[in-house]
C-alpha cells in the first residue's frame, strides 16, 4: 500500500514552453501533498505545500507564478513549471500524506527535468 | 527551528563492516525522526521512523536506529554491509505537535559506497 507515482518519469523541452507534473497516490487519499526539487547531489529542497481544494503554501524563494500547484482531488496533484528555462532543469520530487500517518510522507519515484 | 545535520557527506565501508551515518537534530519539541534511502534516479524509501516508545527502531533492510534525546541524535546503524546498500541517505524531522500536516525538514545526506 501508500503508492505514489509520477508521470512523467523523464521529460524534455524547448525553453520558454512550459511542462506539467503529475502526482497521484494509487490507493489512498492524501490530504496533503508536498513538491521537492532536489539539485544534483543535494538534498531535497520543499517547493511548496497542497491540500486538498485550497491554493498551495510556497517557500520563500519559489516563484508561485512560476511553479503552480494544482491538488485538485485528494488522489491527484500537478505541478506546472511556466515558461521553462535551462536552470530549471531538476529532479522534482512529490510526496503524499495522510492524516494520521505520523506525519510519514511517501514518494513518488521522482520526474527529471531537463530543459534545453 | 527545526534543523537536521548529517555528518559526512560520504562514508565508504567494506562489505560485511559496520554501517554507522551520523543525524544529529535540533527541535525545540519532541519530535518525529526518519531515514529515508535514495537509490540514482529514484524517488525515497522509507527505511524506518521514530515517533514515540521503544528508542531503539528497527526498519528494513537490516538497519536500525537509536533516538538519544540527550545527545539529540537518531544515528543508522547496521552491522553488516551489502553492495546493495549503497546508495544516497537522509536523515529528516518533522514536529510533532503542529497538527494538521507537518513539512519534513531533510538533512544534507549521506553517500554510502560499499567495496568488496
Amino acid at each position: 500500500g501508500a503508492v505514489v507515482s509520477q508521470h512523467p518519469s523523464r521529460v524534455i523541452c524547448k525553453s520558454g514552453t512550459s511542462v506539467k507534473i503529475e502526482c497521484r497516490s494509487l490507493d489512498f487519499q492524501a490530504t496533503t501533498m508536498f513538491w521537492y526539487r532536489q539539485f544534483p547531489k543535494k538534498s531535497l529542497m520543499l517547493m511548496a505545500t497542497s491540500n486538498e481544494g485550497s491554493k498551495a503554501t510556497y517557500e520563500q524563494g519559489v516563484e508561485k507564478d512560476k511553479f503552480l500547484i494544482n491538488h485538485a482531488s485528494l488522489t491527484l496533484s500537478t505541478l506546472t513549471v511556466t515558461s521553462a528555462h535551462p536552470e530549471d532543469s531538476s529532479f522534482y520530487i512529490c510526496s503524499a500524506q495522510t492524516s494520521g500517518s505520523y506525519n510519514e510522507q511517501f514518494f513518488g519515484p521522482g520526474t527529471r527535468l531537463t530543459v534545453l | 527551528a527545526q534543523s537536521v545535520t548529517q555528518l559526512g557527506s560520504h562514508v565508504s565501508v567494506s562489505e560485511g563492516a559496520l554501517v554507522l551515518l551520523r543525524c544529529n537534530y535540533s527541535s525545540s519539541v519532541p519530535p518525529y525522526l526518519f531515514w529515508y534511502v535514495q537509490y540514482p534516479n529514484q524517488g525515497l524509501q522509507l527505511l524506518l521512523k521514530y515517533t514515540t516508545g521503544a528508542t531503539l527502531v528497527k526498519g528494513i533492510n537490516g538497519f536500525e536506529a537509536e533516538f538519544k534525546k540527550s545527545e539529540t541524535s537518531f544515528h543508522l546503524t547496521k552491522p553488516s554491509a551489502h553492495m546493495s546498500d549503497a546508495a544516497e541517505y537522509f536523515c529528516a524531522v518533522s514536529d510533532r505537535f503542529s497538527g494538521g500536516y507537518n513539512k519534513l525538514i531533510f538533512g544534507a545526506g549521506t553517500r554510502l559506497a560499499v567495496h568488496p
